[in-house]
């Protein structure tokens, strides 16, 4: 089983140019999260996912950032206009639709790099 | 607001000791912890769990100790191999399956 792509793995940019990642969660994954994570912080959940609607957008910086998952399948992160403090790792994590109680396993991609000058 | 903490921002142990790794939460909604770990430019691995009903979980050569009272959980890796050096995130989620994690402890397994 494939697991989640994302692209680029890196990326650099000058402040206040824009920039887009994509991800590519596993298959037949119906919930799709991306995360912010800043050296020596832990990933926070920027938006949530499930197939192509918003559950959970609490801390997305809508001023900037924007993100979409047309025909509930990949989805982009994008970023207008980066500043410094955007400078992390943004990964994009997928995990099957929760049918009742516990815990579906969140599945991470390998993350995007990002460097803001 | 940091709401799960990791105080130990690295820890060394020789191999075939025991690693233990700390930490603490603060929101009493939390009902379910996980432990995932990070190798460098690779994402975050799902590593073991622990449901708010139970005290313990043991997976191997992984256990999780939970203690509701005190908000506190920690992991035990015995015994501990070179494999094992990488960063150890503690997560926690109530019902909407929203995970907050610490800022993570970086192991270090020495030969």
């Amino acid at each position: 089983e494939a697991g989640v792509a994302q692209s680029p793995r890196y990326k650099i940019i000058e402040k206040r140019q824009s920039v887009a990642f994509w991800c590519n969660p596993i298959s037949g994954h119906a919930t799709l999260y991306w995360y912010q994570q800043i050296l020596g912080q832990g990933p926070k959940l920027l938006i949530q996912f499930q197939n192509n609607g918003v559950v959970d957008d609490s801390q997305l910086p809508k001023d900037r950032f924007s993100a979409e998952r047309l025909k509930g399948v990949d989805s982009t992160l994008k970023i207008q206009p980066a500043k410094l403090e955007d400078s992390a790792v943004y990964l994009c994590a997928s995990s099957s639709f929760r049918t009742s109680g516990g815990y579906n396993e969140q599945f991470f991609g390998p993350g995007t790099r990002l460097t803001v000058l | 607001d940091q709401q799960v903490k990791q105080n130990s921002p690295s820890l060394s142990v020789q191999e075939g000791r025991i690693s233990i790794l700390n930490c603490d939460y603060t929101n009493s909604m939390f009902d379910y912890f996980l432990w995932y770990k990070k190798y460098p430019a690779e994402g975050p691995t799902f590593l073991i769990s622990i449901s708010s009903i139970k005290d313990k979980n043991e997976d191997g050569r992984f256990t999780v100790f939970l203690n509701k009272s005190a908000k506190h959980l920690s992991l035990h890796i015995v015994p501990s191999q070179p494999g094992d050096s990488a960063v150890y995130f503690c997560a926690a989620t109530g019902t909407a399956s929203k995970l907050t994690f610490g800022t993570g402890t970086r192991l270090q397994v020495t030969l």
